[in-house]
């Protein structure tokens, strides 16, 4: 059983383009949650989206968008891409709900020069 | 202030030792309690989840939560090189089917032989 799978796993990209990352839940999962994860720190939660719609946004600016499938996979969109957004970008897929059955990908780590 | 405090180590200590990680927060809502073990270039795996105050035990690892404090504890017993990685807590709130999670900043663990 696969579990959360993302694309690409290192990206580079200059300050002011875009960029879009990817997502595919773990089987049976319903929800996919964004986070950032910069050097030295913990996950910071992006947006969480059910059901199509973003359901949760954390403190990130409106730069930051994304979008869910109806085959419940995910994007994150980065627009004017700064220094500061280099990270680590984490998916999690979960039960609608179930705040312990979060599974994580390894991530897409982008750097921005 | 951030809402989750964690010391970000780094941590060292011989093999067998016994290893206590703790966190500390502010915000009274968060019901559901977790650590999460990351490696070095991968996702965040959970490790041990509690909900509300108590104890919790699963082989050599013991998680406590003290609410009244707004402390939570991770105990690592006959601790393993295998067990160095970085310890991340976690909570999220009792809402009405999100489960956005919020981290500490993680501790640095490494167990020598």
């Amino acid at each position: 059983d696969a579990g959360v799978t993302q694309s690409p796993t290192h990206l580079i990209k200059t300050r002011g383009q875009q960029v879009t990352l990817r997502c595919s839940p773990k089987s049976g999962h319903d929800t996919v949650s964004w986070y950032q994860q910069a050097l030295g720190q913990g996950p910071q939660f992006i947006f969480q989206y059910y059901e199509e719609e973003e359901r949760q946004r954390g403190n990130f600016p409106d730069r930051f968008s994304g979008h869910q499938f109806p085959n419940y996979s995910s994007e994150l969109n980065v627009n004017a891409l700064l220094l500061g957004d280099s990270a680590l970008y984490l998916c999690a897929s979960s039960s609608r709900g179930d705040h312990y059955g979060y599974t994580f990908g390894s991530g897409t780590r982008l750097t921005v020069v | 202030q951030k809402e989750v405090e964690q010391d970000p180590g780094p941590l060292s200590v011989p093999e067998g030792a016994i290893v206590s990680l703790n966190c500390t927060y502010s915000n009274s809502a968060f019901q559901y309690f977790m650590w999460y073990r990351q490696y070095s270039r991968k996702g965040p795996e959970l490790l041990m989840y509690t909900y509300s105050s108590g104890n919790k035990e699963d082989g050599r690892f013991t998680a406590q939560v003290d609410k009244s404090s707004k402390y939570i504890s991770l105990f690592i017993r006959d601790s393993q090189p295998s067990d160095s990685a970085t310890y991340l807590c976690a909570m999220s709130e009792l809402t009405g089917g999100g489960n956005k999670l919020t981290f500490g900043t993680g501790t640095q663990l490494k167990v020598e032989l």
